[in-house]
């Protein structure tokens, strides 16, 4: 079975701080995908990024970056200098090829607070 | 802009009534989904479609139905025979062609609320 596991619900920090938000996930698929979004107030959830089963290079984009570790079956996320914009529910994914299509796996999310 | 344009976003029914969420979304995506995001969970499947006239049950299809007559419209009726319906509604496209990495892409989604 499929699962994906964001055992923070909520986190608040202070403007400025670092903060890593934890996904671990569990499948027996060789070949699967990995995924963060963002969903602000408005609703509609943002993608953020993607990765492979393959592909275990970490990445940085801007202020945020994903830290992907088989070994662990961890997919998790920093924000470094947080700002009161990072404000959101965040939900880590799962996608593997079953049953003729992609299935997707979402966690329970991570509400992040910035305070400012 | 293309996107995903679902409606009505907020949405009161009475008990015993079905009503009708509507997705819409010009990206030309073959593959569109239902989600719905309860407070504390994560998005459950609904039902999915890959092409026209055709749909698949996701893992909470009780009490749902859907219907994909055009390939830009997905629209989603709850009915009455949804126990616990207060909820909120996410649809979501893809394209199938490999011309993206696999994300979905969103709507802004509807809040339906049974008084």
């Amino acid at each position: 079975a499929q699962k994906v596991t964001q055992a923070q619900t909520e986190i608040s920090v202070v403007e400025k701080e670092d903060v890593t938000l934890d996904c671990v996930y569990e499948t027996r698929d060789t070949t699967y995908y990995l995924f963060w979004y963002k969903q602000p107030p408005s609703g509609e959830l943002v993608f953020l990024i993607r990765r492979n089963s393959f592909d275990e290079q970490n990445e940085i984009s801007g202020r945020y970056s994903w830290n992907f570790q088989k070994s662990t079956s961890s997919f998790n996320f920093t924000i470094t200098a947080s700002q009161v914009v990072d404000s959101a529910v965040y939900f880590c994914a799962l996608s593997a090829f079953n049953s003729g299509t992609y299935k997707y796996i979402f966690g329970t999310g991570t509400r992040l607070k910035v305070l400012a | 802009d293309g996107g995903i344009t679902q409606s009505p976003k907020y949405l009161f029914r009475k008990e015993g009534q079905n009503v009708t969420l509507s997705c819409e979304q010009n990206l030309n995506h073959d593959a569109m989904y239902w989600y719905r995001q309860d407070p504390g969970q994560g998005l459950r499947l609904i039902y999915y479609s890959q092409i026209v006239n055709d749909f698949q049950k996701g893992d909470i299809a009780e009490g749902y139905s859907v219907s994909r007559e055009k390939k830009e419209s997905f629209p989603l009726t709850v009915t009455s025979a949804q126990k616990n319906p207060t909820a909120f509604y996410l649809c979501a496209s893809r394209p199938l062609d490999g011309s993206n990495t696999g994300e979905l892409f969103f709507g802004e989604g509807s809040r339906l609320t049974v008084l």
